[in-house]
């Protein structure tokens, strides 16, 4: 099976909070990434967390990480249409490789 | 300061042609990897190279797939005889060599891919 697994698909409404989650199983990671893929474009690194901690804030995104568990979430406050994209979970192992998730399709609607 | 450059970005070949797909790292990063990615699928990992050394090629199809990163010029992922399976989105990405520093993240930044069609 896959080593990162994500749910792929999700849909909210405008103004609400998304929640994407994401499954690891390299307990060695060093750190976990979220990336946002719009259609037709490049990843773009929205954040990452360092895996000695458990919460990582930056502005409207809030990432939780559950060691124990292997479980990563991305939290988007005040979801707006333009978070529309494909969001990546990332796991970066002690050899510098990184494995990604087949990705969730976030799908905002007014 | 320019980030990963790939191209090129839109690439047509017919069956059995070869592809040759370039990746420029961001300035001072030393480390490549190679991704693909099949219309409506994730990113799957290929291949990692440091400057003249493959690291990690877990990822590669076994034929008619390579990969080389010279000590001057871009990386260069090849498919030699190209199939329509091959047709996908291949993304480059580049990280410097700090990848043990707690504070560092050591983040990848992507180039913005190169769309190979097979026809």
């Amino acid at each position: 099976g896959e080593d990162v697994e994500q749910s792929l698909f999700l849909s909210v409404r405008e103004g609400d909070s998304s929640v994407i989650n994401c499954t690891y199983t390299d307990s060695s990671s060093t750190y976990l990434y979220w990336y946002k893929q719009e259609p037709g474009a490049g990843l773009q690194l929205l954040t990452y967390i360092f895996s000695n901690m458990d919460m990582k804030q930056d502005q409207r995104l809030t990432v939780l990480l559950n060691k124990k568990d292997k479980h990563l979430s991305l939290r988007i406050a005040d979801t707006q249409t333009g978070d529309s994209a494909i969001y990546f979970c990332a796991e970066r192992g002690v050899n510098n490789d990184m494995r990604f998730g087949a990705g969730t399709r976030l799908t905002v609607k007014p | 300061n320019a980030g990963v450059m790939q191209n090129p970005r839109h690439l047509v070949r017919r069956r059995g042609q070869e592809a040759r797909l370039r990746c420029s790292p961001m300035k001072g990063h030393s480390h490549v990897y190679w991704y693909r990615q099949l219309p409506e699928e994730g990113l799957k990992f290929m291949v990692y190279l440091q400057k003249e050394n493959i690291i990690d090629e877990s990822g590669m199809p076994k034929e008619r797939f390579s990969a080389e990163f010279p000590k001057e010029g871009p990386s260069i992922l090849r498919i030699q005889q190209v199939v329509r399976g091959d047709s996908a989105a291949y993304f480059c990405a580049s990280s410097d060599n700090n990848h043990r520093g707690q504070g560092s993240g050591n983040t990848i930044y992507f180039g913005e891919g190169s769309w190979l069609t097979v026809v």
